[in-house]
């Protein structure tokens, strides 16, 4: 099956500071790419929908200049979250359809990072 | 609110029995998944179900979906320790539109 690579599992930074996560299709191109944020025991919450070679559409209270999203090519989209503070602190999740057929409505997830912000 | 709501929260039960869990939803679909999620990692697709079908069944998974009462159940039969995870209902409005989860029903399999 399609591969999802997330990196890094898990980060921890000082607040102020910038973290920038990467998800990758390995296997199969991905012109839509999915960012979402988990709390402990929560759902996943939608953060923005990254398109390759446009800009990102962000969910409503999603902050674009707080979570910069470049999805530069068919296989990579980053999340950078911009000067970090503990309130950033969560499980951050990436997804990918692959390619751009209608039937393919499932996703593939990357193994996800935990944000540490100190 | 979240499109879809799942119930029990929280789920436990002996190896060999079947765990049931159940997702409503709000707004009319195009399909709904079911994804499972061990703790701390990302998430794995179970099955799809469209909203023209009412029943489907992938090894020990069966998936129902009544669109009349907007819901949907996973059953997972002869359950394994290993099936301990946190199971999440998705909805798509539309085929090829983003999906929205569910708060997620967590399963723990006593050995």
């Amino acid at each position: 099956g399609a591969v999802v690579s997330q990196h890094p599992s898990w980060v921890i930074c000082k607040s102020g500071t910038s973290v920038k996560i990467e998800c990758r299709s390995l296997d199969f191109q991905a012109t839509t790419m999915f960012w979402y944020r988990q709390f402990p025991k929560q759902s996943l919450m939608l953060m923005a929908t990254s398109n390759e070679g446009s800009k990102a559409t962000y969910e409503q209270g999603v902050e674009k200049d707080k979570f910069l999203i470049n999805h530069a090519s068919l296989t990579l989209s980053t999340l950078t979250v911009t000067s970090a503070h503990p309130e950033d602190s969560s499980f951050y999740i990436c997804s990918a359809r692959e390619g751009t057929l209608r039937s393919n409505e499932k996703l593939f997830f990357g193994s996800g990072t935990q944000l540490s912000v100190l | 609110s979240q499109q879809g709501e799942e119930d029990p929260q929280a789920l436990s039960i002996q190896e060999g029995e079947n765990a049931t869990m159940n997702c409503s939803y709000k707004t009319s679909i195009n399909n709904l998944q079911w994804y499972r999620q061990n703790s701390g990692r990302g998430l794995v697709h179970l099955i799809l179900i469209r909203s023209n079908e009412r029943e489907k069944h992938s090894g020990r998974l069966r998936v129902t979906l009544d669109t009349s009462k907007k819901s949907s159940s996973l059953l997972i039969t002869a359950s394994r320790a290993a099936d301990t995870a946190s199971y999440f209902c998705a909805t798509g409005k539309a085929a090829g539109n983003k999906l929205t989860f569910g708060g997620g029903t967590r399963v723990l399999v006593k050995p």
